[in-house]
C-alpha cells in the first residue's frame, strides 16, 4: 500500500524566494513519484517525476524534486519563486505496473509580490 | 493534439437523482484513470481501464458508483442515488499502455448535489 503526506496545506512566500513544499511518502514497493500543479479552474499538470536512476529530477517551470529513500521523502523546490507559480501542488506516489496514483492532500502556494 | 475531455464541465442534481460524467481520452490512450477530488482534500481514485476492461475498481466508494468503457475510447462514470458528500471534481486520465507513468488529466466535471 503507498500513501503521501504532504507538510503544510499552506505555504506562502515573497517573489524571489526559495520555493519548498515537502512530500513524505511510504511505499510498500520502490515507488515512482510525481509532483502535479493545478492551477485555478483547471486540470493537473505533470511537473516532474521520479521513476528510476538519478535521484534528482528537474521539471517544468524551474522546479526540481530530490528522491531521498532514507528519509522517503520528494520535496519539490525552486530557487526563485515567480508570482505565475501560484496553484495547488500535488506530490503523488505509485506503487502499481499500472500507474495508479495515490495524492497527497495537496499544498496552496502564493507568491507575494 | 486533443487533449483529455470531460462533460459536463459543471453539474447541479438533487439528492437521489443519477448522474453520469463523461471522460474523452487522448486518442490511442488504452489506459484511463478516474479520480475524485472533493474539498480540501487530495485526489482519490476511484477505478482504471485497460481497454474496455477494469482490472482495477477498488476506489469506487459504493454500488452507487459505476463506470464503464467502450471502443477502448469514451467512458461513463454513472453515480446513481446521489448523496451530498458525493459533491466533488470528478478528474479523469489517460496514459498509453507503455507510459502509464504519464497521465494526461482532463479539466474535471464539477458536481454539487443539492
Amino acid at each position: 500500500a503507498q500513501s503521501v503526506t504532504q507538510l503544510g496545506s499552506h505555504v506562502s512566500v515573497s517573489e524571489g524566494a526559495l520555493v519548498l513544499l515537502r512530500c513524505n511518502y511510504s511505499s510498500s514497493v520502490p515507488p515512482y513519484l510525481f509532483w502535479y500543479v493545478q492551477y485555478p479552474n483547471q486540470g493537473l499538470q505533470l511537473l516532474l517525476k521520479y521513476t528510476t536512476g538519478a535521484t534528482l529530477v528537474k521539471g517544468i517551470n524551474g522546479f526540481e524534486a530530490e528522491f531521498k529513500k532514507s528519509e522517503t521523502s520528494f520535496h519539490l523546490t525552486k530557487p526563485s519563486a515567480h508570482m505565475s507559480d501560484a496553484a495547488e501542488y500535488f506530490c503523488a506516489v505509485s506503487g502499481t505496473s499500472y500507474g495508479k496514483l495515490t495524492f497527497g492532500q495537496g499544498t496552496i502556494l502564493t507568491v507575494h509580490p | 493534439g486533443a487533449g483529455v475531455s470531460q462533460s459536463p464541465s459543471n453539474k447541479v442534481t438533487e439528492k437521489g437523482k443519477d448522474v453520469e460524467l463523461r471522460c474523452d481520452p487522448i486518442s490511442g490512450h488504452t489506459a484511463l484513470y478516474w479520480y475524485r477530488q472533493r474539498l480540501g482534500q487530495g485526489l482519490e481514485f476511484l477505478i482504471y481501464f485497460q481497454g474496455n476492461s477494469a482490472p482495477d475498481k477498488s476506489g469506487l466508494p459504493s454500488d452507487r458508483f459505476s463506470a464503464e468503457r467502450t471502443g477502448e475510447s469514451v467512458s461513463t462514470l454513472t453515480i446513481q442515488r446521489t448523496q451530498q458528500e458525493d459533491s466533488a471534481v470528478y478528474l479523469c486520465a489517460s496514459s498509453s499502455k507503455d507510459r502509464v507513468n504519464e497521465q494526461f488529466f482532463g479539466p474535471g466535471t464539477r458536481l454539487t448535489v443539492l
